[in-house]
């Protein structure tokens, strides 16, 4: 099982481009969730989607946006990119309800310039 | 507004030493409770996952527990070792989403 795994691992981009980070959660799980982390900070939770709808929303702006594919995967989009979005972005996947173990991928540390 | 907070922030014991770390949360409505560790610059792995209707949970050395009464969690880590240094994470759970804390950091002295 290789878990849940993001690509890429590293990114730079220049403040005002655009950037997609995707995510293949473990396999058998159909919940995935998106987490932005700054540093020294806890996660922050961006959003989630299940069955391909985004089901929950954190307080993050409409630049952030996302998708689900059939095969359960995820996209996350950043549009209009600030310094303060550099971090690390971290996804999540679960089966189902909420009260299932989460397990987390190794991260996209995103930097903007 | 729910609020996950750790204590301590940090903390630096000799190898065999046994510990606690600490996490409270605001709202005792909780779903479950999870602990991760962190390594610098990585992902998170999950350690724990204790629910609502439990109490305590154990793995190996670790073991946790929990008072949704009182807001709290205890991460034990019995007998530590180098390898266990790291950021530890404590995550509550009430319904779609996690709300961290922001981590106690562990160093293990040999």
């Amino acid at each position: 099982d290789a878990g849940v795994t993001q690509s890429p691992t590293h990114l730079i981009k220049t403040r005002g481009q655009q950037v997609t980070l995707r995510c293949s959660p473990k396999s058998g799980h159909d919940t995935v969730s998106w987490y932005q982390q700054a540093l020294g900070q806890g996660p922050q939770f961006i959003f989630q989607y299940y069955e391909e709808e985004e089901r929950q929303r954190g307080n993050f702006p409409d630049r952030f946006s996302g998708h689900q594919f059939p095969n359960y995967s995820s996209e996350l989009n950043v549009n209009a990119l600030l310094l303060g979005d550099s971090a690390l972005y971290l996804c999540a996947s679960s089966l189902g309800l909420p009260r299932t173990e989460a397990f987390f991928g190794q991260g996209t540390r995103l930097t903007v310039v | 507004k729910q609020e996950v907070t750790q204590i301590p922030a940090a903390l630096s014991v000799p190898e065999g030493e046994n510990l606690v770390l600490n996490c409270s949360f605001t709202d005792s409505a909780i779903y479950n409770l999870q602990w991760f560790r962190q390594d610098p610059g990585k992902g998170l792995t999950s350690l724990l996952l204790i629910q609502s209707s439990q109490r305590e949970q154990t793995s190996g050395r670790l073991n946790a527990s929990l008072d949704k009464s009182s807001g709290r969690s205890t991460l034990y880590i019995a007998a530590s070792q180098p390898g266990d240094s790291a950021t530890y994470l404590c995550a509550v759970s009430y319904g779609n989403q996690f709300y961290f804390g922001t981590g106690t950091s562990l160093t293990v002295i040999p």
